[in-house]
């Protein structure tokens, strides 16, 4: 079964720190481009970084650009997101998520089920 | 970057209608659009991607159009399990989604 499952998640103050994990199964993760994604409580979905399968290309979404850091460990079939500088905008559920490239077009096709961090002092 | 705007924010509808929902981008992203829905406390669900390629196991009511800059989503007949929440994105220029589309029970 194609599985993702986040941890890492929890409460931490205002300019703390915090690392997301996602560890993946099911399917041949180092042939995939990776996603997170985030949703603040009763908000929309917010794309938040993308990595590549071999690493060479990362992208961030400007809101945590400079704050957030995407990697990804392919012996380990895991994805990471190191959290700096966290704001209380920051809170939210965070999703890993495959990127699928199917025919020239890319998609998500798997999500996690999340991860919460609450950021509050 | 690309903005995605949804419309409408929100729509109430009842079981047996025909519902149209409209995503735009700021720039043309060809056919680099894909549609997902999400109900409360779970994660999204793709529905359509490449803007008009229904997913594997999406019943055959929910389809897609559009190329460009103006895409839609259209459910023919809405079921009781249709009720939830709709969002589109783009895959052209790294990733971004619309606002989402509330569709609720009249």
């Amino acid at each position: 079964e194609v599985q993702l499952v986040e941890s890492g998640g929890g409460l931490v103050q205002p300019g703390g720190s915090l690392r997301l994990s996602c560890a993946a199964s099911g399917f041949t993760f180092s042939s995939y481009s990776m996603i997170w994604v985030r949703q603040a409580p009763g908000k929309g979905l917010e794309w938040v970084s993308y990595i590549s399968s071999s690493s060479s290309t990362i992208y961030y979404a400007d809101s945590v650009k400079g704050r957030f850091s995407i990697s990804r460990d392919n012996a380990k079939n895991s994805l990471y997101l190191q959290m700096n500088s966290l704001r209380v905008e920051d809170t939210a559920v965070y999703y890993c998520a495959r990127d699928q490239y199917y025919r020239y077009y890319y998609y998500i096709d798997v999500w996690g089920k999340g991860t919460t961090v609450t950021v509050s002092s | 970057d690309i903005q995605m705007t949804q419309s409408p924010s929100s729509l109430s509808a009842s079981v047996g209608d025909r519902v149209t929902i409209t995503c735009r981008a700021s720039q043309s992203i060809s056919n680099n659009l894909n549609w997902y829905q999400q109900k409360a406390g779970k994660a999204p669900k793709l529905l359509i991607h490449a803007a008009s390629s229904l997913q594997s196991g999406v019943p055959s009511r929910f389809s897609g159009s559009g190329s460009g800059t103006d895409f839609t989503l259209t459910i023919s007949s809405l079921q009781p399990e249709d009720f939830a929440t709709y969002y589109c994105q783009q895959s052209y220029s790294s990733r971004s989604f619309g606002q989402g589309t509330k569709l609720e029970i009249k």
